[in-house]
């Protein structure tokens, strides 16, 4: 079975300060595909980005970054000197190569101060 | 633009009164999906389209209907709504084995009272 786990229900910080949102996933397909989703207070979802299982370079943009670990099975956000505009929940989700669903974990809910 | 769009973003109903919402994409996508969005539980996918006429249940279908007449409309229906369907609705698509990521719809959130 397919599960994503996103342990962090509600992260606090002060802005400016670095975050790194968790993400471990569950799979027994070798070809799969992960997905940050941003949802603002507006309420849409925003997709940040999509990492094949073949593909465990890092990527950065901007003050965004992902590590993609699949000795841990994880799939971690990072937001490097965060913004009040970051404020949102951020889901993690998973597919497998083979089907077109999407598994989304339960969300982090990204809170930044000023 | 590339879009989907769902109508409407906002509803309130009474239980028991037949609603639809209505999902369109312009992006040619062979599948299309809805999800419902609730508090500590993420998005569950409830009903999903491969192409035209080819629909099947997702993880939490009960109380919905869908129909894929065209390609680009996906409507969701719910024949007798009850406060437990009080959700937020995602319709969402993309091409066929969904490696790009979805599409989604801007949401509607529905109140069933």
């Amino acid at each position: 079975a397919q599960k994503v786990t996103q342990a962090q229900t509600e992260i606090s910080v002060v802005e400016k300060e670095d975050v790194t949102l968790d993400c471990v996933y569950e799979t027994r397909d070798t070809t799969y595909y992960l997905f940050w989703y941003k949802q603002p207070p507006s309420g849409e979802l925003v997709f940040l980005i999509r990492r094949n299982s073949f593909d465990e370079q890092n990527e950065i943009s901007g003050r965004y970054s992902w590590n993609f670990q699949k000795s841990t099975s994880s799939f971690n956000f990072t937001i490097t000197a965060s913004q009040v505009v970051d404020s949102a929940v951020y889901f993690c989700a998973l597919s497998a190569y083979n089907t077109d669903k999407l598994i989304f974990g339960t969300g982090t809910r990204l809170q930044v101060f000023p | 633009e590339a879009q989907v769009t769902q109508n409407p973003r906002y509803l309130i109903t009474v239980t028991g009164k037949k609603l639809t919402v209505t999902c369109s994409q312009n992006m040619n996508h062979e599948y299309m999906s809805w999800y419902r969005q609730d508090p500590g539980l993420g998005l569950r996918q409830i009903y999903y389209s491969m192409n035209v006429e080819v629909t099947d249940k997702g993880d939490v279908p009960e109380g919905y209907k869908v129909s894929r007449k065209e390609k680009r409309n996906f409507p969701l229906i719910l024949e007798s709504p009850s406060p437990n369907q009080t959700s937020l609705y995602f319709c969402a698509s993309t091409t066929l084995t969904g490696t790009y990521g979805y599409t989604f719809g801007s949401g509607t959130r529905l109140t069933v009272v």
